[in-house]
């Protein structure tokens, strides 16, 4: 079955650089959610989106940007790289409550590790 | 604020089962109770959810208490592939997933 591709899956930037991360999300699911997971840390809620409209906002930092396509797909956006930024990050997608149905459980990604040096 | 109280850590052998207890004494009322979890190097996983009534499937059961301040995820016979973290989460239906601080489970061969 299909499942959650992330890209890239991994990736090196400098301080003060910008990072730019995809998901695409498992066909006919119409809702996406990013976390991310610091070394050693439990995973962290930062947006979600559903139809394309943003649908929750967690602790996602203010140089961070995000966006749902007309495709589904989702894009995170960072800019002004910190050290602290590294961690891994999780997409997440499922089905909201739309004609296709609903399903309760999310399915992740193999998450993207982003190293800020 | 994850709002699900776990024990750091447990251990288990192989073939046996696995008890993991969660309080969640603020539970609302629209509150689902869901478990995911995590295999080392590896995105969460969904495991079961339910909301009062005790449920099945084919990686677990899910025991809610009758007052729902409190569940556990049974693991019929652990194998080593079923050591991770388990998380236990409290949450609306189609809502983010909250995060607290998970199950460490060892499986020992």
């Amino acid at each position: 079955a299909a499942g959650v591709i992330q890209s890239p899956r991994h990736l090196i930037k400098e301080k003060r650089e910008t990072a730019t991360l995809k998901c695409y999300p498992i066909p006919r699911h119409d809702t996406v959610y990013w976390y991310q997971q610091g070394p050693g840390q439990d995973p962290q809620f930062l947006i979600s989106f559903y139809e394309k409209m943003q649908s929750d906002k967690g602790s996602i930092p203010d140089r961070f940007s995000a966006q749902q396509f007309s495709d589904y797909h989702s894009e995170l956006n960072m800019s002004s790289l910190e050290l602290g930024d590294s961690a891994l990050y999780f997409c997440a997608s499922s089905l909201g409550f739309g004609l296709a149905g609903f399903s309760y459980e999310q399915y992740f990604g193999p998450g993207t590790r982003l190293t800020v040096t | 604020d994850a709002k699900t109280t776990q024990p750091n850590s447990m251990e288990s052998n192989e073939e046996e089962p696995v008890h993991l207890p969660c309080n969640h004494s603020t539970i609302s009322g629209t509150d689902y109770i869901h478990w995911y979890r995590q295999l080392p190097s590896q995105g969460p996983e969904y495991v079961i959810h339910g909301l009062t009534s005790n449920v099945n499937n084919r990686m677990a059961s899910l025991a809610i208490a009758e007052d729902r301040k409190s569940s556990t995820l049974i693991l019929h016979r652990a194998t080593l592939r079923d050591a991770a973290v388990y998380y236990c989460i409290r949450g609306q239906a189609g809502t983010a997933l909250i995060f607290g601080k998970g199950t460490t489970l060892s499986v020992s061969s």
